[in-house]
């Protein structure tokens, strides 16, 4: 199984100012035939399931607002709010899908400082 | 628009069998795989398995022997059963649509809580 890891565990972040979690995969999730990478971010609020942010590494799902950006090749991988809003406050959850079984980051939680 | 709803027994004692079904409203149903996510409270998500409009499966071998992810087209639903659950099988379960097999997912559904508990 691709082990992702996530950090920080949780980060406080001022109201406009830029939060950046981290994901490392334990192999690889560039796909060479396709040359893209096999990895997604989303966004969870409390009592709520989990809300696709980025796929691709890089792509923005659409309605997604544009201060949402992921970043990043092979194992190492980055999402930034580039200016935190009060309704980004959550957990975010990176995920590989370049083999079965699917598997996810252990979650970042996004707190107002 | 497609919209997921789930349903299903949300207390077991241990050694029940969970099971849950996911309806699909909107789009295609052939168009999509559905899969099964679990999240034990206050942690992370887990993978359970997938399918597609054929029957095809793919399980997360951590709950193969006893995961069977089926499907019914003719009423647009997926189900999941989870055989001799224990109390470390406590979590939300989602039912969600993924584009293709084995990708990200594009939408879930409201999630379960299933608790296990004697």
């Amino acid at each position: 199984d691709i082990v992702m890891t996530q950090s920080p565990d949780s980060l406080a972040v001022s109201l406009g100012e830029r939060a950046t979690i981290n994901c490392k995969s334990s192999q690889s999730v560039l796909y060479s035939p396709n040359n893209k990478n096999h990895l997604a971010w989303y966004q969870q609020k409390p009592g709520q399931p989990p809300k696709l942010l980025i796929y691709w590494a890089s792509t923005r799902e659409s309605g997604v607002p544009d201060r949402f950006s992921g970043s990043g090749s092979g194992t190492d991988f980055t999402l930034t709010i580039s200016s935190l809003q009060a309704e980004d406050v959550s957990v975010y959850y990176c995920q590989q899908y370049y083999s079965t079984p699917l598997t996810f980051g252990g979650g970042t939680k996004v707190e107002i400082k | 628009q497609v919209q997921l709803q789930q349903w299903g027994a949300g207390l077991l004692k241990p050694s029940e069998t969970l099971s849950l079904t996911c309806a699909v409203y909107g789009g295609s149903f052939s168009a999509y795989y559905w899969t099964w996510i679990r999240q034990p409270p206050g942690k992370g998500l887990e993978w359970i398995g997938e399918t597609n409009h054929r029957g095809g499966t793919n399980y997360n071998p951590s709950l193969k022997s006893r995961v069977t992810i089926s499907i019914d087209t003719s009423k647009n639903q997926f189900s999941l059963k989870l055989r001799s659950m224990t109390a470390a099988d406590t979590a939300v379960y989602y039912c969600a649509r993924v584009p293709d097999t084995g990708s990200y997912i594009a939408g879930w559904g409201q999630g379960t809580l299933v608790t296990v508990s004697s």
